[in-house]
């Protein structure tokens, strides 16, 4: 069946630190991978998208890797800040770009 | 972007009673999808809300228990029929955009049965 791993629950750095998040994925093709990052008691917030056919995308400090032989997406905030503490999702678009699978979400605390 | 505005926020309700949720986009979407998300899960796909005919329910959701209407391309209703405790969770629709790469997000809705 379909499955979806985000590397850990939770992920704790310091300020100023590159924090880097882990999507795994087996048993599945997708058309392309979105990261979201969702706040307590709120909808996901959408973040960045990329393609089957794409390696990476970057907007801002944020960048995202894809590489569909190993079946893994790398999501990275640079300089990371308090503010960014959040838990942040990834989810595959299946080829009909028509309903999204989502991981568990990895828990993000930056302290500083 | 598209702004998706969901009500109510919470709610508190009865067992064996019903809750409809709605759903408004200040633009067109393409796709309208329902989706459940329990205390420290992920986010389940529910079913995608099909314009003017039947919802596409995913496996373990139903007609009966979450009936779901699309009227038009910016509205959509979700009701949980007949609730029990195990229904309590947060539900959240989500628009897609034309092109399909971009998703929005309602801000979700508390269930809670007593």
């Amino acid at each position: 069946s379909q499955k979806i791993e985000q590397n850990s629950e939770a992920l704790n750095i310091q300020e100023g630190k590159t924090a880097t998040l882990t999507c795994n994925y087996t048993n599945y093709s997708p058309a392309y991978l979105q990261w979201y990052r969702q706040d307590p008691g709120r909808g996901p917030v959408f973040l960045l998208l990329i393609r089957e056919n794409e390696k990476e995308k970057r907007k801002e400090r944020l960048k995202v890797t894809f590489d569909t032989t190993l079946k893994q997406s790398l999501f990275h905030i640079t300089a990371s800040q308090p503010a960014d503490s959040a838990t942040y999702l990834c989810a595959l678009a299946n080829q009909a770009g028509t309903a999204l699978i989502f991981g568990k979400g990895t828990t993000l605390s930056v302290s500083s | 972007s598209a702004v998706i505005s969901q009500k109510p926020s919470r709610d508190i309700c009865q067992r064996g009673t019903s809750l409809t949720i709605q759903c408004q986009v200040d633009s067109q979407v393409t796709m309208m999808f329902w989706y459940r998300q329990q205390p420290g899960q992920s986010l389940t796909l529910i079913a995608t809300a099909n314009q003017g005919s039947e919802a596409t329910y995913e496996s373990g959701f139903v007609i009966d228990k979450f009936p779901i209407s699309r009227p038009n391309l910016t509205f959509s209703t979700l009701t949980v029929s007949n609730m029990s405790p195990e229904d309590s969770s947060i539900y959240l629709c989500e628009g897609l955009a034309s092109g399909g790469t971009e998703a929005f997000f309602g801000q979700g809705t508390r269930l809670t049965v007593v």
